[in-house]
């Protein structure tokens, strides 16, 4: 069964304090992972895709990496307004399920 | 004006009522989706529709059926709501014809919130 586990639940940095957000992986085959962030009473919010093992993409203080098992969200002097739960999906290549997503990292960025 | 928009926003109801679910895209995207998602869990999905004529089922069809009414339109429907129900909903589109064949983004609604007592 694929599965997806983002550690930790929750995060709580001072504004500039550095960190990364963890997602892990177990499917049969990967085709793409997937960053969302989602504030609250809104949707997800597409930030990037990963498509292969070593690939990166950054956004403003935000950097993804993709290792064969996992991937991190990187956050760089993260300011209040990056507070928000950042989501990770994977879309794999079995199953009906077009994607599979994690439960969720909970940021607070505290001024 | 928001691309992806559902209706209603928020709605509480009683057990064993009917109730829909309504989606609507400006965004011209082929693909829709439908996901529930309760506190301490991820998003799951419900059903998607990757064309007008396409319907499938997804991770947690049970209690729920939709109905793709154009290719802007995509509805949920609850035939006899329960308390379990209780969710927040999304509806989501993607577009087949950028990004990697498959690897397409998915664009989401704000919700709807759903109570059923």
């Amino acid at each position: 069964e694929d599965q997806v586990t983002q550690s930790p639940e929750a995060l709580r940095l001072q504004e500039g304090e550095s960190s990364s957000l963890n997602c892990s992986y177990t499917v049969s085959g990967l085709r793409g992972l997937f960053w969302y962030r989602q504030d609250p009473g809104k949707g997800p919010e597409f930030l990037f895709t990963l498509y292969s093992a070593g690939e990166e993409k950054e956004k403003e203080r935000l950097k993804a990496t993709l290792t064969k098992k996992e991937s991190f969200l990187h956050i760089t002097a993260p300011k209040p307004e990056d507070s928000a739960t950042y989501l990770c999906a994977v879309r794999t290549n079995s199953g009906n399920t077009p994607l599979v997503f994690g439960k969720g990292t909970r940021l607070s960025v505290i001024a | 004006d928001a691309d992806v928009t559902q209706t209603p926003r928020n709605r509480i109801t009683k057990t064993g009522k009917r109730i829909m679910l309504e989606c609507s895209q400006t965004k011209g995207h082929d693909r829709m989706y439908w996901y529930r998602q309760d506190p301490g869990l991820g998003l799951q999905l419900i059903y998607y529709s990757f064309d007008v004529k396409d319907i499938n089922k997804g991770e947690i069809s049970d209690g729920y059926s939709v109905s793709r009414q154009a290719q802007a339109k995509f509805s949920l429907s609850l035939e006899s709501a329960i308390p379990n129900q209780t969710a927040l909903y999304f509806c989501a589109t993607s577009d087949p014809r950028t990004g990697e064949v498959g690897n397409q983004p998915q664009h989401f609604g704000d919700g709807t919130r759903l109570s059923i007592l």
